[in-house]
């Protein structure tokens, strides 16, 4: 059974902080990860794709994939309010498109003002 | 365009009633998957198609759900009968490649 790893939380961070989200999977053959930000009562939305060991950066946002440790990161800058909402790690087995995603159960971020 | 659309966007059913989720997609996406979240088990795959043929329905939980895709702008979910325990939270998105494009969902309720 492949896997995606999430702390479920929640994460608790203050305003204007760098939360940091994790998630390890187990399909060492996975090539693709995604992040998707989840608002209560809404569906995922895309935020984030990384495809190669390093840093991705997007604004406030940052993906880290480390392929040898199996973990991805999300890193959120100066963080707000409007970033409170559940994150879903996904990853993506070689050769399939949407239809190879492994998605984790989500961590709760909230961000106190 | 105006995204993955679904209905109902609530629906509260008794046991033992037959249950259909509705999922229009975007146009020119030829990957269609409908997908269930609960707390518990999180976000799981039931069912998806390629160019509105069934691929892969492995996560189709029992014989009680089926998925039909006639054409490349509709699909339907049905559950018959219903159990209370299939009360969730029903996706359906849909993609051209690796991204998926979620509809709003329908939050079913079987009493």
């Amino acid at each position: 059974q492949k896997e995606v790893e999430q702390n479920s939380g929640p994460l608790s961070v203050p305003e204007g902080a760098i939360a940091s989200l994790n998630c390890t999977y187990s399909d060492r053959v996975s090539q693709s990860f995604f992040w998707y930000r989840q608002y209560s009562g809404k569906s995922p939305e895309l935020i984030m794709s990384i495809y190669s060991n390093g840093d991705k950066e997007d604004g406030r946002f940052t993906a880290q994939l480390n392929k040898a440790s199996q973990y991805v990161s999300l890193l959120i800058r100066d963080s707000q309010p409007s970033d409170s909402a559940t994150y879903l790690c996904a990853a993506r087995r070689p050769g399939g498109g949407a239809d190879g995603l492994t998605f984790g159960k989500g961590t709760h971020l909230i961000i106190q003002p | 365009d105006a995204g993955v659309i679904q209905s109902p966007r609530h629906e509260v059913t008794e046991m033992g009633q037959e249950v259909t989720l509705r999922c229009k997609p975007i146009s020119g996406h030829d990957y269609l998957f409908w997908y269930r979240q609960t707390m518990m088990r999180g976000l799981e795959l039931l069912i998806y198609f390629n160019n509105n043929v069934p691929i892969d329905d492995s996560g189709m939980p029992e014989d009680r759900f089926s998925a039909k895709m006639p054409n490349a702008s509709f699909s339907t979910l049905k559950i018959q009968p219903s159990e209370p325990r299939d009360s969730a939270v029903y996706f359906c998105a849909s993609s051209r490649d690796e991204k998926l494009f979620f509809g709003s969902g329908t939050q079913l309720s079987v009493l």
